[in-house]
């Protein structure tokens, strides 16, 4: 069965510096997604960035980047230039069996 | 139009109550979810529609009722809750199902239905 694991409760990172999440996953499928969604204290979950496991290439979206290790089934996300609005709890995420992780919850300290 | 659109945002009622929770898209995705989520912990996939069929049910109690009167509406209904049924409900919707019934592609979440059960 797929598994998502997230290490990691909590972590805190200053402002304007960069943070990673960690994520492994445990599949014995070949094609499938993975997604990092973040979730504000206002509740409302959006997504971050997606990866296809198809691509070698990593996924950015601005500020967001990740890591993706196919062999190691290693997903984790990269926030650089940390910013208030950046606290949250990330959720990593692998489809199409719709598996969260625990979750991260992430503090910026001023 | 980008949103999933929950009502309402909180709900409280008695275990002897019927209610409805009601979760809408108008961006044509045919897989409409919803979800059961704890404090601080991950949502929980409680029922998947794909083209207004109901497709996947996690063994959710009787007690909660889904709904999809069309494509863009999603409903759940609620009777003889308990007060452990009390959490967020989250509604999301993606483009599609694949083939074997379950998604790829990315959800669309609403802000959620508070419920808290007396």
């Amino acid at each position: 069965a797929q598994t998502v694991t997230q290490s990691q409760p909590e972590m805190s990172v200053q402002e304007a510096e960069t943070v990673t999440l960690s994520c492994t996953y445990d599949t014995s499928e070949s094609d499938y997604y993975l997604f990092w969604y973040k979730q504000p204290p206002s509740r409302q979950m959006i997504l971050v960035i997606r990866q296809e496991a198809y691509k070698q290439q990593n996924a950015t979206e601005n500020r967001f980047s990740v890591n993706f290790q196919k062999a190691a089934k290693s997903f984790s996300l990269k926030i650089s230039d940390s910013q208030l609005g950046d606290a949250a709890m990330y959720f990593c995420a692998y489809m199409p069996k719709i598996i969260f992780g625990k979750g991260t919850r992430l503090h910026i300290l001023p | 139009d980008t949103e999933v659109t929950q009502t309402p945002k909180h709900l409280v009622m008695g275990m002897t109550n019927k209610k409805s929770l009601k979760c809408e898209q108008h961006m044509g995705h045919r897989a409409m979810y919803w979800y059961k989520q704890k404090a601080k912990k991950p949502p929980e996939l409680m029922f998947v529609y794909s083209y207004e069929k109901l497709s996947i049910n996690e063994s959710v109690p009787s007690r909660f009722s889904p709904e999809c009167p069309n494509s863009s509406l999603l409903n759940l209904h609620l009777h003889a809750l308990q007060p452990e049924d009390s959490a967020l409900y989250l509604c999301a919707s993606s483009q599609r199902l694949a083939g074997g019934l379950l998604s790829t592609g990315e959800l669309f979440f609403g802000e959620g239905s508070r419920l808290t059960v007396l």
